[in-house]
This record gives C-alpha cells, structure tokens and sequence, in this order.
C-alpha cells in the first residue's frame, strides 16, 4: 500500500549547523511532495513543497530535493536557528490540493544554541 | 489571511458522552481532510469530503465516528460513544485544486 518513511525520528543541532530530514516514498504516482512544520501545540504549517517535474526547490535556509528514480526527497535547512525547532512532516500525493497526503512519521528537531 | 476555523477549541466529557466537532472550511475550499493526531505523533488521515461527498473514510472507526458535511462551509466529526482512547488532537484541513492544504487550529479532545 501507500507509504511513506520519514528519517531520522529526533535530530539535534547546533545552532548554526545544517539540518537534512529524509523521506522515502512507495507510490511512484506521487508527483506532489509538502513539507509541514508544527510547533509545539499548534497546526502544521506548510513551509514549503515541491512537485516532481522539478528536481530542487529552494527558500531562503530551507531546501527540498527530489530524486524520482529512487522515490525520495529531503529537507535541508542551513544556518539553523533556535525557532527552527519543531516536528517537521514530510507527505506525498498524487496532486496538491483535492487528494490525500500520506504522511511520514515526522522528525523532532532540536537546535540548541 | 484566510484560515480554517475548528471548533471547539477544546473539549472534556466523560466517557459515552456524544462528542461533535465542527469545521469551517476556507472560503472556495471544496475538499475537507479530519486527523487525529496523538501526543505529538503523525497525522493519521480519518475521513476526507470533495465537494460535499466523502471519498475515503477508511481510517475511521465506523461504530463509533461518523463525517459529515451538511454544507460546503461546514464539516462535522462525531463520536458516540466517547472512549478515552478517542482522546487526540483533531485537525481539519481544507483545500482546493492545485494548492496546498491549510490545517486549523485543531480540537484537543480529552475523554475522562
């Protein structure tokens, strides 16, 4: 069935530091992949997406890259700051709107300053 | 900025209470998604509507919860009876095509 692995499930930086989160998926009709942030008691936020007719997308320090052969797309962010921890979730879907995600286990990342 | 507005905000009641939870979807939004999410864990997709019509409520206990949109501006979740398993935070998120989803601020539901 439809899945989609999500590594590693803690992380922890030094502020500063580069931060990368990596996503596997099963599905090889996904062709739209978000990124959701969720800080501690609130809703996730997209931070930032990308479909698969493009290979990497990038937005100010974060980062997504995409690899379709081997089904699996990473989050980078650089210069990581102390409001960058959060869980962060990756998904996978056949289309950006109208269909479900399937979402991975998400990823606590700590920055410590 | 427009938003997902879930309500309430939160919930407790004791178990085998009638629980309902309402979402209002952003406005032009024709597909409705209800989570459940647990202690910080992933999002588990319950039920989701397009245009008012449920398309996928597998991960949904049927004896127990039920979906519904009585309107396109308005999505309920049900529980009855409430069991304090049922205990999570719900998340609704509405979309439309070709744009991402836009989660609310979520239900914390705590059954005693």
């Amino acid at each position: 069935g439809e899945n989609v692995e999500q590594h590693p499930s803690t992380l922890s930086v030094q502020e500063g530091d580069s931060a990368v989160i990596k996503c596997t998926y099963s599905d090889s009709a996904s062709n739209y992949f978000p990124w959701y942030k969720q800080e501690l008691g609130k809703r996730p936020q997209l931070i930032i997406d990308i479909r698969s007719n493009v290979g990497e997308k990038k937005d100010q320090r974060i980062a997504v890259t995409l690899n379709k052969t081997a089904k699996h797309f990473s989050l980078h962010i650089t210069e990581t700051q102390p409001e960058d921890s959060a869980v962060y979730f990756c998904a996978a879907s056949k289309t950006s709107g109208t269909y479900k995600y399937i979402f991975g286990t998400g990823t606590r990342l700590k920055v410590l300053a | 900025d427009a938003r997902v507005t879930q309500t309430p905000r939160h919930k407790v009641t004791e178990m085998g209470q009638e629980v309902t939870m309402r979402c209002q979807p952003i406005l032009g939004h024709n597909t409705v998604f209800w989570y459940r999410q647990t202690m910080m864990q992933g999002l588990e997709l319950l039920a989701y509507f397009r245009n008012r019509a449920p398309l996928d409520d597998s991960g949904m206990p049927k004896d127990r919860f039920s979906a519904e949109m009585p309107d396109a501006t308005l999505a309920t979740l049900k529980i009855q009876p409430s069991e304090p398993r049922d205990s999570a935070v719900y998340f609704c998120a509405s979309a439309r095509e070709a744009q991402p989803q836009h989660f609310g601020d979520g239900t914390r539901l705590s059954i005693l």
